[in-house]
């Protein structure tokens, strides 16, 4: 089954623990992306990889780290955790970069920094 | 001001009733204007796509697309509670946008 999957599902944290979120996906797709969830902002980037070893910040990148290692996988990285960045968050791809490509979500994580 | 308006809700309806949905936007450049579909503890997935002004229909469906307005909308005949979700606009011209998402409800 296509699938984008993200883990864990759900994360309670305390400031300035360094957490890991990963992504993977099955579909061989080159672009990748991280988004952020909030009530009344909607969808916000976080970072996306056009390919693998390219990544670029989106509209929110403060406080977040991502890699692209290999294709299949993109996770996003909290160095230092801040109440701030409490949200759900989602991993996307899509066959190209295209901003007019369809795109597969993660589940979600759905995360709590205290 | 943001670059996609959409009315978070909740919009709550009967079951058979038509559904309106819509987004309203500032930049003229978007080209590609879509609906996706975001059920609780989910992710969004794509509904509607389309690129030129006017309507498009799948199903229960239909999208349509006003560019001089800069205004877009989302219709759902014959709601069913399974409709019950969040609709996300997101607009593209090179960089997409999302609106913040509309909750609908559908009452049985």
């Amino acid at each position: 089954e296509a699938q984008v999957t993200q883990n864990p599902r759900y994360l309670i944290t305390v400031t300035g623990k360094k957490l890991t979120v990963t992504c993977s996906q099955n579909m061989n797709h080159e672009y990748m992306s991280w988004y952020r969830q909030d009530p009344g902002l909607g969808l916000r980037q976080i970072y996306y990889s056009m390919n693998v070893e390219v990544t670029d910040k989106g509209d929110v990148p403060e406080g977040y780290k991502v890699s692209r290692k290999e294709k299949r996988n993109f996770p996003l990285i909290l160095e230092s955790p801040s109440p701030n960045q409490t949200s759900l968050y989602f991993c996307a791809s899509s066959l190209s970069s295209g901003t007019n490509e369809k795109l597969f979500f993660g589940s979600g994580t759905q995360l709590s920094v205290l | 001001q943001k670059e996609v308006e959409q009315d978070p809700g909740p919009l709550s309806v009967p079951e058979g009733a038509i559904v309106s949905l819509n987004c309203t936007y500032s930049n003229s450049a978007f080209q590609y204007f879509m609906w996706y579909r975001q059920y609780s503890r989910k992710g969004p997935e794509l509904l509607m796509y389309t690129y030129s002004s006017g309507n498009k229909e799948d199903g229960r469906f239909t999208a349509q697309v006003d560019k001089s307005s800069k205004y877009i909308s989302l219709f759902i005949r014959d709601s069913q509670p399974s409709d019950s979700a969040t609709y996300l606009c997101a607009l593209s011209w090179g960089k997409l946008q999302f609106g913040a998402g509309t909750q609908v409800v559908v009452t049985p």
